[in-house]
């Protein structure tokens, strides 16, 4: 099981917002970064410290931190989004502080 | 661009050790303000952090693994590395290296991957 809670799957047409969540009791208390993993292929960091995208990730990549869920936020979809997004946060108070969501599937229909 | 390739064997018998070795280019090993770690994915799971080596010389390891669990550091080569004793069928995964930024703790840079199996 996953400390982290995100849904299996997300389903959006192309050219609409997806919304995928990473859910933890007062996880605005931590730093989230999220991952994109295509089939066959190592993830891929498209949002840092909660809000952050790295040199060359798109704007349409976005990130939230509040309560008790985390967000990334892919606006304007296109086909070469579908992938397994996977959200991260590091709990030095945990004895394996490098905790994942088990993944959600974003299809884009 | 800093660059990150696992090798080593792709096959490794139940109770034996799982060795493999991430060679870093297009950067140091040495670098300040980053750390070397090791992950893994089961098929068809998410991804599960096995642990890390510190920039100051001391490694981190998932508890659940930490018995079984040795990275080291070869900074001559630049490359790091990871052993696995012990292993089981459960073990059988796609082992990534990646870097850590420190900080927030989060992997900028990941090698492709390479899958293990755990059979006999």
């Amino acid at each position: 099981s996953y400390v982290l809670t995100q849904p299996p799957s997300v389903s959006v047409a192309p050219g609409q917002t997806a919304r995928i969540t990473c859910g933890r009791n007062n996880i605005e208390s931590k730093v989230v970064h999220w991952y994109q993993q295509k089939p066959g292929q190592a993830p891929l960091l498209v949002v840092y410290d909660d809000d952050d995208r790295p040199s060359g990730i798109p704007q349409r990549f976005s990130g939230s931190n509040s309560g008790n869920t985390a967000a990334l936020t892919i606006s304007r979809v296109e086909a070469g989004d579908e992938a397994d997004y996977f959200c991260q946060v590091w709990d030095s108070s945990s004895d394996h502080p490098g905790e994942f969501g088990g993944g959600t599937k974003l299809t884009v229909l | 661009q800093v660059q990150l390739q696992e090798s080593g064997p792709g096959l490794v018998k139940p109770s034996q050790t799982l060795s493999l070795t991430c060679t870093v280019s297009g950067g140091s090993i040495s670098s300040g303000g980053f750390h070397w770690s090791w992950l893994r994915q089961l098929p068809g799971k998410g991804l599960e952090w096995i642990g890390y080596f510190h920039s100051r010389g001391t490694p981190y390891y998932n508890a659940s693994l930490k018995s079984r669990v040795t990275i080291s550091v070869d900074t001559s080569e630049n490359q790091f590395s990871l052993k696995l004793n012990s292993v089981t069928a459960a073990d059988t995964a796609v082992y990534y290296c990646a870097r850590v930024v420190d900080g927030y703790k989060f992997f900028d840079y990941w090698g492709q991957g390479t899958l293990v199996t755990v059979s006999s």
